[in-house]
């Protein structure tokens, strides 16, 4: 079975700074990868996803991703914060083929300083 | 595009009352749809998973007579809290596969379920 760890059960940041939220995954061969917003009460937005192909992942709201197999990660990244994207983020993993059924991380709650 | 919608998005309801939730498919047709609850400040954790016209497979744990799933249509399903208690408070989120295989699951927006 797959599972995803989230170290980071919260992270703080300045606005206009860089971030970077850590994912790792334990699955036995190449997963689907999926990062998520939540917003408070909110349902989930699929922020990027891999499936194959270019191990860096472009995503919305200028967000992207890397795909490191011998790491068994795949961090979400951003090179400058805006207060907006303050919210809830979720890595999830879903066994390659199928439907897609993913596994969530525990989340790790992104703050923005002014 | 596919969208999932899901209603209410919050409901306050006494302590006994039963509460349905329901989960549409907008544009496209899902044979199988997934409930998920969510705890403050938690994860998502896979409930049921539920099947046009035929029973719900429930994950382990969940108990099934608690959390009624119906999947009457190829467009919609529903989850019935019965019977409800302060304890199953929570947040409700439906998924349904994407009608393209390339893409992943589209989810409702949830519900907020409060009992008093």
């Amino acid at each position: 079975a797959q599972s995803v760890t989230q170290p980071d059960i919260h992270i703080t940041v300045s606005e206009g700074a860089s971030l970077e939220l850590r994912c790792n995954y334990s699955y036995g061969a190449t997963p689907y990868l999926f990062w998520y917003v939540q917003s408070p009460g909110q349902g989930l937005q699929l922020l990027l996803k891999y499936f194959s192909g270019d191990t860096l992942v472009q995503g919305i709201k200028g967000f992207e991703a890397e795909f490191k197999r011998s790491q068994s990660s795949f961090n979400l990244r951003k090179p400058s914060v805006h207060w907006s994207d303050a919210a809830e983020y979720f890595c999830a993993v879903a066994p390659s083929g199928g439907s897609y059924i993913p596994t969530f991380g525990r989340g790790t709650s992104l703050i923005v300083h002014p | 595009g596919a969208v999932v919608s899901q209603h209410p998005s919050w409901v306050i309801c006494k302590s006994g009352t039963s509460v349905k939730i329901e989960c549409r498919s907008l544009d496209f047709q899902a044979t199988t749809m997934f409930w998920y609850r969510q705890f403050p400040k938690q994860s998502l954790m896979l409930m049921a998973t539920s099947n046009e016209g035929s029973k719900a497979t429930y994950e382990q744990g969940v108990e099934k007579d608690k959390f009624l799933i119906n999947h009457a249509s190829l467009t919609l399903s529903t989850l019935t809290v019965t019977s409800a208690h302060p304890e199953d408070s929570s947040f409700y989120i439906c998924s349904a596969p994407a009608p393209d295989s390339n893409q992943p699951q589209h989810f409702g927006d949830g519900t907020r379920l409060s009992i008093l």
